[in-house]
């Protein structure tokens, strides 16, 4: 069972550009987080998406910011012109239920961002 | 801020040796959870400890939680080499699935 899939692993775009980076859940699972780690800091949670829902996006800026988990296919994180602080680690995990005490998250390797 | 901050941020121990990480959180929790992330990998779920458990034991690893203090300790016994990663401690947003990880301990275990 192959583990959470994220690509590209590193992308580079310039100012003013999209980047979307995709994730693909744990086979079997349908619950996707995606959190943000900035540099030198801890990753913060961004947003939660069960298949054609987003649940909770608490943690999603308000602007340039969106996700989805569609039916068929990985989910997406787009961010729209992209600016230099958006530069950060972007990782995606997923579960078999919802993640809580009895359910741990599984991470993906992580895509790392570099706006120039 | 509910976000856990572990400390040391780095430590250096040679095999065999002890590494005790700690961390500490600021609001209430429903549990803690202690992940490892190699240098360019996804985090690792090491152990996840309840807010009314104290202490729990997963191979060589062993966590404390003091609620009261709001803090948690990850010991590492008898380490080894492939136990140089970063460690994170991580509390959610009473969600249970929004967790916030601290910045990490950068834990350097050589031969």
């Amino acid at each position: 069972n192959a583990g959470v899939m994220q690509n590209p692993r590193h992308l580079v775009r310039r100012r003013g550009q999209e980047a979307r980076l995709r994730c693909s859940p744990m086979k079997g699972h349908s619950h996707v987080y995606w959190y943000r780690q900035l540099p030198e800091e801890g990753l913060k949670f961004m947003v939660y998406l069960q298949k054609e829902n987003i649940i909770d996006e608490s943690g999603m800026p308000k602007e340039r910011f969106s996700a989805e988990f569609p039916k068929e296919g990985p989910s997406i994180l787009r961010i729209q012109q992209v600016v230099r602080g958006d530069s950060a680690a972007y990782f995606c995990a997923s579960s078999l239920r919802l993640a809580g005490e009895q359910e741990t998250q599984y991470f993906g390797p992580g895509t790392r961002l570099l706006v120039l | 801020s509910q976000q856990g901050e572990e400390d040391p941020q780095a430590l250096s121990i040679q095999e065999g040796e002890n590494a005790t990480m700690n961390c500490s959180y600021k609001t209430s929790i429903n549990n803690l959870q202690w992940y490892r992330q190699n240098s360019g990998r996804g985090l690792v779920h090491l152990i996840l400890i309840r807010s009314n458990e104290r202490e729990k034991h997963s191979g060589r690893l062993r966590v404390t939680l003091d609620t009261s203090k709001k803090s948690s300790s990850l010991l590492i016994t008898a380490s080894r080499a492939a136990d140089t990663a970063s460690y994170f401690c991580a509390t959610d947003k009473n969600s249970g699935y929004a967790l916030n990880f601290g910045k990490g301990t950068s834990l350097l275990v050589t031969p």
